[in-house]
């Protein structure tokens, strides 16, 4: 059974570029939430994609949108980077899209905005 | 808006002392709190999934309670090993499974 995996593990980018984080789930999940952890901050949930569906989404603005594949792994798009968007990106898997899951984390993708 | 406290923000004890910190979150609209525990350079690791009022969960010297109307979950570890240095993060669901928000975490720091 492999684990959740994220790519890529660092990435630089200038302010108004667009970007793209990939998350494989783990084997048999079908739901993958997305989060941003800034320095110093707890994680901040993105959004969720449940079956290929957008399940729920946090406060987060349009400019931040993702997918979910056939095969459950997912993206994670953010367009018009800002300096603000420079931060640490989890994905977690879960099987069920229910609460009593636990959510099993990617090691995240470091983003630098410069 | 609604806030998740976790506290003590960072803890430093001995070897062998037991330790405990709380996550304080809203009384309405409950859904789970989730526990995580976070070592440096790794990713987090779900603890425990905590679903009722009352609930108590164990796993080898780490344990947690909650407590739903009041809006609280302790956290407690016996006999502290280093092992044990993580940040520790409680992740609150309210009203469905899509809607969470995690606490900054306790940074826990344990002295041989």
């Amino acid at each position: 059974e492999t684990g959740v995996t994220q790519s890529p593990t660092h990435l630089i980018k200038t302010r108004g570029q667009q970007v793209t984080l990939r998350c494989s789930s783990q084997s048999g999940h079908n739901t993958v939430s997305w989060y941003q952890q800034a320095l110093g901050q707890g994680p901040q949930f993105i959004f969720q994609y449940y079956r290929e569906e957008e399940n729920g989404r946090g406060n987060f603005p349009p400019r931040f949108s993702g997918l979910q594949f056939p095969n459950y792994s997912s993206e994670l798009n953010v367009n018009a980077l800002e300096l603000d968007d420079s931060a640490l990106y989890l994905c977690a898997s879960s099987s069920g899209g229910t609460t009593q899951e636990t959510q099993y984390f990617g090691p995240g993708t470091r983003l630098l905005v410069l | 808006i609604l806030n998740v406290e976790q506290s003590p923000q960072s803890l430093h004890v001995q070897e062998g002392d037991s330790t405990n910190f709380t996550c304080s979150f809203p009384s309405s609209n409950f859904y789970a709190l989730h526990w995580y525990r976070w070592e440096t350079a790794k990713s987090p690791e779900a603890l425990f999934v905590m679903t009722l009022n009352g609930d108590e969960k164990k796993k080898g010297r780490i344990s947690a309670t909650l407590n739903t109307k009041e809006g609280y979950s302790y956290l407690y570890i016996k006999g502290s090993q280093p092992e044990d240095s993580a940040t520790y993060l409680c992740a609150f669901f309210y009203s469905s499974a899509s809607k969470i928000i995690f606490g900054s975490g306790t940074r826990l720091s344990i002295r041989p």
